[in-house]
């Protein structure tokens, strides 16, 4: 079986700063990992992934992930928020690609102050 | 390129009554789509896959004769909730997958919420 875990359900980080999302997975095969960013009443934007080449993994609109098979994390970074930033972040894991079954996280909201 | 839209984007309904939403891929052809139900301020729930041509294949959990989903074309899904309730309000979203993509990524539709008074 697989699932993720995203510790904290809502983040709160200064326009600039360092935004850090955490998630962490299990699986029982190498897993293909992703990261989905919702804005309000919409679907999902697909952020970056993870399909077992690079470990560090860089994504649209300056994200970037590292897959730590050691710590079974994945955790999402970002040097500098911008406000446009805020949104619902999904961390997600599917056993064999983006394009069959994948397993969704709760869920962490980013929230921006000025 | 890869575009998927949901219609409608709102509804609102009696309970009692049956609703459609369709899940269209625009600009490619979709073998296999997928339907989530999002709960608010929770995380998306799969609840069937979709493939064009043959029946659906729901997770556990889900009624099959509640929530019917026809695949009849390569570009375009149903969901129907039938006789719906107060309880299956929620944001649906689809999303689809091109089998001829290498990329072989889903992409999510808009999402339809669904009120049911």
């Amino acid at each position: 079986a697989q699932s993720v875990t995203q510790l904290g359900s809502h983040v709160s980080v200064s326009e600039g700063a360092l935004v850090l999302l955490r998630c962490n997975y299990s699986s029982s095969v190498p897993p293909y990992l992703f990261w989905y960013v919702q804005y309000p009443n919409q679907g999902l934007q697909l952020l970056l992934k993870y399909t077992s080449a690079a470990t560090l993994v860089k994504g649209i609109n300056g994200f970037e992930a590292e897959f730590k098979k050691s710590e079974t994390s994945f955790h999402l970074t970002k040097p500098s928020a911008h406000m446009s930033d805020a949104a619902e972040y999904f961390c997600a894991v599917s056993r064999y690609s983006s394009a069959s079954k994948i397993i969704f996280g709760s869920g962490t909201r980013l929230s921006i102050r000025p | 390129g890869a575009v998927v839209s949901q219609h409608p984007s709102r509804v609102i309904c009696k309970s009692g009554t049956s609703v459609k939403i369709e899940c269209r891929s625009l600009d490619f052809q979709a073998t296999t789509m997928f339907w989530y139900r999002q709960f608010p301020k929770q995380s998306l729930m799969l609840m069937a896959t979709s493939n064009e041509g043959s029946k659906a294949t729901y997770e556990q959990g889900v009624e099959k004769d509640k929530f019917l989903i026809n695949h009849a074309s390569l570009t375009l899904s149903t969901l129907t909730v039938t006789s719906a309730h107060p309880e299956d309000s929620s944001f649906y979203i689809c999303s689809a997958r091109n089998l001829a993509d290498p990329i072989d990524e889903q992409f999510f539709g808009p999402g339809t919420r669904l009120t049911v008074l």
